[in-house]
């Protein structure tokens, strides 16, 4: 069974600077997706950036960035430039690389606040 | 394409009653899951499809549980008879077998159970 841990339940952040928030996973599986979803008040569930485990290269999508170490299981997400709109539950989730379909384990969530 | 689709938005109803909570995924995904979201057990799959076809339903709590999708743009959660402890936000996602893995979620229904 796969296992997503993030160990800050909150944190806060200047705006316009940089915050990195942590997730680790557990899986003896070696070909799988991680994802970091944002949900701010509004609940709504949205992508933030997707990474694969057999690329070696950190996915970025404009402000967002990973740190992708496979080895030590480790997926964090950057957030540079911080704006007031990024104040939202932060959750890193993991699922399995297959053609069939495969549930989202998620972690617990990080509540990010960016102060004005 | 106007996302997944869930209705109601908000459920409110008393213990002992049914409650049916709707999906419509986006055109031409093939998978459909079911996840709830407690603040004692975050975000849990229920159950899921591919190709309207239940995989994987280890997540349902209990009998009073029930999923179905009859086709492939219209899915259904039941609880019935309903329990406070079944309070929660339900979530349904889509993704497109084969494709990028990418779950797209529906805003949610918030469901009071009295």
């Amino acid at each position: 069974a796969q296992t997503v841990t993030q160990s800050q339940p909150e944190m806060s952040v200047q705006e316009a600077e940089t915050v990195t928030l942590s997730c680790t996973y557990d899986t003896s599986e070696n070909n799988y997706y991680l994802f970091w979803y944002k949900q701010p008040p509004s609940r709504q569930m949205i992508l933030v950036i997707r990474q694969e485990a057999y690329k070696q290269q950190n996915a970025t999508e404009n402000r967002f960035s990973v740190n992708f170490q496979k080895a030590a299981k480790s997926f964090s997400l950057k957030i540079s430039d911080s704006q007031l709109g990024d104040t939202a539950m932060y959750f890193c989730a993991f699922t399995l690389r297959e053609t069939s379909g495969s549930r989202l384990t998620f972690g617990e969530g990080t509540q990010l606040t960016v102060n004005p | 394409d106007a996302g997944v689709i869930q209705s109601p938005r908000h459920e409110v109803t008393e213990m002992g009653q049914e409650v049916t909570l709707r999906c419509k995924p986006i055109s031409g995904h093939n998978s459909l899951f079911w996840y709830r979201q407690t603040m004692m057990r975050g975000l849990e799959l229920l159950i899921y499809f591919n190709n309207n076809v239940p995989i994987d339903d280890s997540g349902m709590p209990e009998d009073r549980f029930s999923a179905k999708m009859p086709n492939a743009s219209f899915s259904t959660l039941k609880i019935q008879p309903s329990e406070p402890r079944d309070s929660a936000v339900y979530f349904c996602a889509s993704s497109l077998r084969g494709g990028k893995n990418i779950q797209y979620f529906g805003a949610g229904t918030r469901l009071s159970v009295l």
